[in-house]
């Protein structure tokens, strides 16, 4: 298994709080992204980083703030959490082209109540 | 826009019922087609990537190819082990580089 953890891995909470989310890895991987994944959706890429400090958004950004200030940690920040914010959240990594494919965590599930 | 649309939603077969799944992709430019397998509750394992229309690969009771427009996921002799859901992404060249666009996937239950 790829070395991708995530924390928490389940997480109540109530609209209007901010809420974290941490993705660690142990691989060394210059890539790392956040996906919801939410019933008839499929995954839909929230943010990614390809470097310390260097982040870009996804398709489904809004509402949602990252930080990657080590090559090992990218955090997901909820900064006013609300009901369309519950899924299931999962982190993944990558090396980079030619090595283009994504490896998955384990996944965080969020409910805003 | 790059799309990828998955068939069937949901099949059902019995162990040793070989079959396949497909997926239907539209991009710009295919950097590379990965098929991904996801038990309930778990993240999304990855499988094979598929980077020119004419590739196969083989794992166990999985082969997978690619045309230009689909790609199939070919399951012989299922096992009620190879139940799971089964996702297909595709990384095209214009856009987000490191973006892969997933399809809403197949769900394989496979019976004794």
């Amino acid at each position: 298994d790829a070395g991708i953890t995530q924390s928490p891995r389940h997480k109540v909470t109530e609209t209007g709080t901010p809420v974290t989310l941490r993705c660690h890895q142990t691989e060394n991987h210059r890539y790392m992204y956040w996906y919801r994944q939410d019933p008839g959706h499929g995954l839909r890429l929230i943010h990614y980083s390809y470097g310390v400090k260097d982040t870009d958004k996804g398709e489904v950004s809004d509402g949602y703030s990252v930080s990657r200030s080590k090559t090992e940690d990218f955090l997901l920040t909820l900064e006013s959490a609300t009901s369309s914010q519950t899924s299931v959240y999962f982190c993944a990594i990558s090396e980079g082209h030619p090595y283009n494919e994504q490896f998955f965590g384990p996944g965080t599930r969020l409910t805003v109540l | 826009e790059d799309q990828v649309t998955q068939s069937p939603e949901a099949l059902r077969l019995q162990e040793g019922e070989s079959s396949s799944l497909n997926c239907s992709y539209t991009v710009s430019g295919l950097r590379g087609l990965f098929w991904y397998r996801q038990d309930p509750g778990k993240g999304p394992e990855f499988l094979f990537t598929l980077y020119s229309a004419g590739e196969e690969k083989e794992k166990e009771r999985l082969k997978a190819t690619l045309t230009k427009k689909e790609s199939f996921l070919h399951i012989t002799a299922p096992k009620p082990e190879d139940s799971a859901t089964y996702l297909c992404a595709v990384q095209g060249n214009t856009g987000t580089a490191s973006k892969l666009t997933f399809g809403t996937g197949t769900r394989l239950q496979v019976t004794l």
